[in-house]
């Protein structure tokens, strides 16, 4: 069964410290690996599509990378409004997508 | 500002009633898109329809219908609301043949059950 999983559950970081958040997946046909960012009581806002182990993408201060069994989303000196919930999904295949359950990031000043 | 937009943002319903979560986008998509979300289990697909007057089950269709008369328009039903059924829903849009292009959501319908 396609699977994917985030980690951490949630992470706390204080402005200015750097860190990452990962997403690792079993699927049997990658055609897209998704990030996107949810804000409370909001739908997912559409960050990055990555297709392609070593493909890397920029967005401020977030990047997102992938390998052939996971994607990170690397935060460089986050700032408060960066805080939200980060989730990741994959497509394998006709219209089938898969969420990972999300990272909640809080970031203090 | 291209947009999907859900009509509730919160609603109460009782057991048995029949509920209705209507949602527009303007951006000519042809995907639609029916999700919930519940802590700890993430986004799940209830349907999805690729065109007018058509549907597909998603991976958790049981106890909803769908329906899609026009383009802009796709609304999820109830049928006999329970309460396993509380949850966010959340609409989203694609265009067609962009199968590793991100969903456009919307804002969601938090549905509760009583």
């Amino acid at each position: 069964e396609d699977q994917v999983t985030q980690s951490p559950e949630a992470l706390r970081l204080q402005e200015g410290e750097s860190s990452s958040l990962n997403c690792s997946y079993t699927v049997s046909g990658l055609r897209g690996l998704f990030w996107y960012r949810q804000d409370p009581g909001k739908g997912p806002e559409f960050l990055f599509t990555l297709y392609s182990a070593g493909e890397e993408k920029e967005k401020e201060r977030l990047k997102a990378t992938l390998t052939k069994k996971e994607s990170f989303l690397h935060i460089t000196a986050p700032k408060p409004e960066d805080s939200a919930t980060y989730l990741c999904a994959y497509s394998g295949g006709y219209q089938k997508v898969t969420f990972g359950t999300g990272t909640k990031l809080q970031v203090i000043p | 500002d291209v947009k999907v937009t859900q009509s509730s943002r919160y609603l109460v319903k009782r057991t048995g009633e029949k509920v209705f979560l209507e949602c527009v986008q303007d951006m000519d998509h042809e995907n639609m898109f029916w999700y919930r979300q519940d802590p700890g289990l993430g986004l799940r697909l209830i349907y999805f329809s690729y065109d007018v007057k058509m549907k597909e089950k998603g991976d958790i269709p049981e106890g909803y219908s769908v329906s899609r008369e026009k383009k802009e328009r796709f609304s999820l039903i109830l049928e006999s609301a329970s309460t396993n059924q509380t949850s966010m829903y959340l609409c989203a849009s694609r265009p067609i043949g962009q199968s590793s292009y991100g969903y456009t959501f919307g804002s969601g319908t938090r549905l509760t059950v009583v």
